[in-house]
């Protein structure tokens, strides 16, 4: 089945340094990708919508500065966060799903940022 | 704005018991409707994908119905076991962006 691959799956950064976030998806093309938080014991929120060589749709309340999305590639979306605070430390997952809207989303295992 | 509601919050049984978990939706135009399963501090696995025009969907121990027109989706699970411990997810994917909308998941928990 397809796959979608994240990486890292953990990450401790220092406060102000600049975290990168890789989604691949394995075996299949993604034109959009999906960028989610999730806090403890709360639902995934969704953060951004990635379209392959545009720019990125953020929810509101996303602060798109922060939060850099690139999905330069049909198989290649990134978040970074940057200049990152202690706030920031959440569960990041992202999802892809192929070219079919009816197909189903497909979802990487997630990355644990920690900042201290 | 669509919003997904999930019922229970948590849910406790012991093995062997048939469950139900619920969602329920605002929004009846979605394009489909999916059920994932999270382990702590895991990502999301897909359980059942029900399109739009289905009523049901089966996997195993695992029955998925949607009753579109009434905002409404079960999640059966026969036979439950304690490997069925997990927060459920319930997602509606509608609009013209495809954005997916999550519920708040149930937290099932099997007692052996």
């Amino acid at each position: 089945g397809a796959v979608v691959s994240q990486h890292p799956s953990r990450v401790i950064c220092k406060s102000g340094t600049s975290v990168k976030i890789e989604c691949r998806s394995l075996d299949f093309q993604a034109t959009t990708m999906f960028w989610y938080r999730q806090f403890p014991k709360q639902s995934l929120m969704l953060m951004a919508t990635s379209n392959e060589g545009s720019k990125a749709t953020y929810e509101q309340g996303v602060e798109k500065d922060k939060f850099l999305i690139n999905h330069a590639s049909l198989t290649l979306s990134t978040l970074t966060v940057t200049s990152a605070h202690p706030e920031d430390s959440s569960f990041y997952i992202c999802s892809a799903r192929d070219l079919s809207a009816n197909s189903p989303l497909h979802f990487g295992n997630g990355t644990r940022l920690t900042v201290t | 704005k669509q919003e997904v509601t999930q019922i229970p919050a948590a849910l406790s049984v012991p093995e062997g018991e048939n469950l139900v978990l619920n969602c329920s939706f605002t929004d009846s135009a979605i394009y489909n409707l999916q059920w994932f399963r999270q382990d702590p501090g895991k990502g999301l696995t897909s359980l059942l994908l029900i399109q739009s025009s289905q009523r049901e969907q089966t996997s195993g121990r695992l029955n998925a119905s949607l009753d579109k027109s009434s905002g409404r989706s079960t999640l059966y699970i026969a036979a439950s076991q304690p490997g069925d411990s997990a927060t459920y997810l319930c997602a509606v994917i509608g609009g013209s962006n495809y954005k997916l909308t999550f519920g708040k998941g149930t937290l099932l928990t099997v007692n052996p």
